[in-house]
């Protein structure tokens, strides 16, 4: 069964640009996860999606939004890109709603300059 | 509110020779608590978890962690490490949210360093 895949990679934007990041589930996983991992901050959460509801959000701006799709895939999106933005965002996906372990994808590596 | 506390930033250890990282946590709910593995450039590998039963709990790649109720614990150990085992290690709680699912608080993170 393959992983969690996460597009792309690496990413080099501009302060003030705008970037979608993408994320497959496991197959059959329903609830999507995002986390933001900098140095300075370590892992954070940002938001879940259960069945396309965004059901949980975490403690970030406005700028920092996401969607799940019918076939569990999502995506994030950060507008108006800062330097402090620069971090690994990571995607989790898991079976079920409570508990169950999150499987983690490559993450993508945003750098803002 | 959970928390995590990963007290070693760093823990060099040299290969063959066992390990134990450490974690604590807060929590004033039942927990379930979990360790990954994050090797560079990579996302995070789960390790192992604890959800109820037996405090000892055993995971992949011959590490183990043992659940502690009373010292809010929940160490990682592996007898004998590889140099393979050179990576960051995550101890997480998780922590049911109102709207259901879950979302897990991590520690700071340990970077084990393992030398010939």
């Amino acid at each position: 069964k393959a992983g969690v895949t996460q597009t792309p990679r690496y990413l080099i934007k501009t302060r003030g640009q705008q970037v979608t990041l993408s994320c497959s589930p496991i197959s059959g996983h329903r609830s999507v996860s995002w986390y933001q991992q900098t140095p300075g901050q370590g892992l954070q959460f940002l938001f879940e999606y259960f069945s396309e509801t965004q059901r949980n959000k975490g403690n970030f701006p406005g700028r920092f939004s996401g969607r799940q799709f019918s076939n569990s895939r999502s995506e994030m999106n950060v507008s108006t890109l800062e330097l402090g933005d620069s971090a690994l965002y990571l995607c989790a996906s898991s079976l079920k709603q409570n508990n169950s372990p999150l499987h983690f994808g490559n993450g993508t590596r945003l750098t803002v300059t | 509110a959970q928390s995590v506390t990963q007290l070693d930033s760093q823990v060099p250890v040299f290969e063959e020779a066992p390990v134990e990282l450490r974690c604590n946590y807060s929590s004033s709910v039942s927990v379930y608590l979990f360790w990954y593995v994050q090797y560079p450039n990579q996302g995070l590998q789960l390790l192992l978890k604890y959800l109820s039963g037996s405090t000892l709990v055993k995971g992949i790649n011959g590490f183990e962690a043992e659940f502690n109720k009373s010292q809010t614990s929940f160490h990682l150990r592996k007898p004998s490490v590889h140099i393979s085992d050179t990576a960051e290690y995550f101890c997480a709680v998780s922590h049911i949210l109102t709207g259901g699912g879950n979302k897990l608080t991590f520690g700071t993170g340990t970077q084990l360093k393992v030398e010939l």
